[in-house]
């Protein structure tokens, strides 16, 4: 089976701009969650989506935003683009809710804020 | 609330030495615990996880890890590290019904030859 995919790999953008990435699960994986990571406060929980609804949502403000499609594809649309939000943004993806199935992880897009 | 704590945030050992990557965990409720490894411009691979059953789990690449209740452990361990172990594990806590996993800061294993 494929892997997690995410495009882009890398994003360049400007203060105030906006940005969508986007994710495509293991297929028959139907929750994709998503993950900020940075240096200073490590990997942090987003969201995640489950059959085309958001199921939960971490500590992020609400310029963060997602959306899951019918083939269980992922979008992340951060609005009005903040330094602070430079990051690797990594997708994951399971075959269901439950917790202890485990997540399997995309190679991440990394966006750079200028 | 789950939450997991890593204790040291750089170990270095030398090749063929006893890898030992410390995680206690803080869960209200029997956790689901995890360990990730993480090399230099890579998404998170998982290593293994504990879910029920046998608390000495094995996983991918000769780790394992053994989940101790009395110590709210999940200790990793490898017997003896290869330059291709040097990479930043991080272990992770989810709960029952959702995959809102919590990460540990993380730790960068550095091997010597």
């Amino acid at each position: 089976k494929a892997g997690v995919t995410q495009t882009p790999r890398y994003l360049i953008k400007t203060r105030g701009q906006q940005v969508t990435l986007s994710c495509s699960p293991i297929s028959g994986h139907r929750s994709v969650s998503w993950y900020q990571q940075t240096p200073g406060q490590g990997l942090q929980f987003l969201f995640e989506y489950f059959s085309e609804t958001q199921r939960n949502k971490g500590n992020f403000p609400g310029r963060f935003s997602g959306r899951q499609f019918s083939n269980s594809r992922s979008e992340m649309n951060v609005s009005t683009l903040e330094l602070g939000d430079s990051a690797l943004y990594l997708c994951a993806s399971s075959p269901t809710l439950a917790g202890g199935r485990g997540q399997y992880f995309g190679p991440g897009t990394r966006l750079t804020v200028t | 609330a789950q939450s997991v704590t890593q204790l040291g945030s750089h170990v270095s050992v030398s090749e063929g030495a006893l890898v030992l990557l410390r995680c206690n965990y803080s869960s209200s409720v029997p956790p689901y615990l995890f360990w990730y490894v993480q090399y230099p411009n890579q998404g998170l691979q998982l290593l293994l996880k504990y879910t029920t059953g046998a608390t000495l789990v094995k996983g991918i690449n000769g780790f394992e890890a053994e989940f101790k209740k009395s110590e709210t452990s999940f200790h990793l361990t490898k017997p003896s590290a290869h330059m291709s172990d040097a990479a930043e594990y991080f272990c992770a806590v989810s709960g029952n019904n959702n995959n809102d996993m919590r990460f540990g800061a993380g730790t960068r294993l550095t091997v010597k030859p």
